[in-house]
């Protein structure tokens, strides 16, 4: 089992609706959860990050984590074309372990 | 802003050859990183460093060494490159004692080993 596991997509969603993205993790220790968004050839960029049970929003963004049930998510509400990208959940105990990315596309 | 800097985007070599690949941090980050990218494998850490001269493996350093005399600069190096070897490099550092920290990532180097 993977460390940390996100379904790779492609997820397509509407412009304007609100697009759900998921983790799940094994660690139980794990404390610190990030999400990065890496654009086709580019590197991967810091969205927000959540240490805490429960919601963080910032902007158009919202990160949940459940640490009982070991999964982490990402909403991006009103949705841009911009926003298409692949998007990867980070998470660990002792050292980060990336997921493989889900691919989201923002249909016009 | 943190800066990371990478000394090449795109690289080609020949099977054999060796391979340096340079990493530059500007925000005095004790930790760096060096990761490959494969389609459907997601990053994969290959070495980190956690101070000067100290360096620790990652999950697939077979073929690759690093080197770390100045604690802006993280090298990666290949002894003798091979096919398998071609794909995305990135660099990433962060602050502090733990591994724990947000990290910054380079642009990335593209390598192609014919």
């Amino acid at each position: 089992q993977k460390e940390v596991e996100q379904n790779s997509g492609p997820l397509s969603v509407p412009e304007g609706a609100i697009a759900s993205l998921n983790c799940t993790y094994s660690d139980r220790g794990s404390q610190s959860f990030f999400w990065y968004r890496q654009y086709s050839g580019k590197s991967p960029e810091l969205i927000m990050f959540i240490y805490s049970n429960g919601d963080k929003e910032d902007g158009r963004f919202t990160a949940q984590l459940n640490k009982a049930s070991q999964y982490v998510s990402l909403l991006i509400r009103d949705s841009q074309p911009s926003d298409s990208a692949t998007y990867l959940c980070v998470g660990g105990n002792e050292k980060l372990t990336f997921g493989t990315g889900t691919r989201l596309t923002i249909i016009p | 802003d943190v800066k990371v800097t990478q000394s090449s985007r795109y690289l080609v070599k020949r099977t054999g050859e060796k391979v340096f690949l340079e990493c530059v941090q500007d925000m005095d980050h004790e930790n760096m990183f060096w990761y490959r990218q494969d389609p459907g494998l997601g990053l994969r850490l290959i070495y980190f460093s956690y101070d000067v001269k100290m360096k620790e493996k990652g999950d697939i350093p077979e073929g690759y060494s690093v080197s770390r005399e100045k604690k802006e600069r993280f090298s990666l190096i290949l002894e003798s490159a091979s096919t398998n070897q071609t794909s995305m490099y990135l660099c990433a550092s962060s602050l502090g004692q733990s591994m724990m920290n947000t990290q910054y990532f380079g642009p990335g180097t593209r390598l192609t080993v014919l």
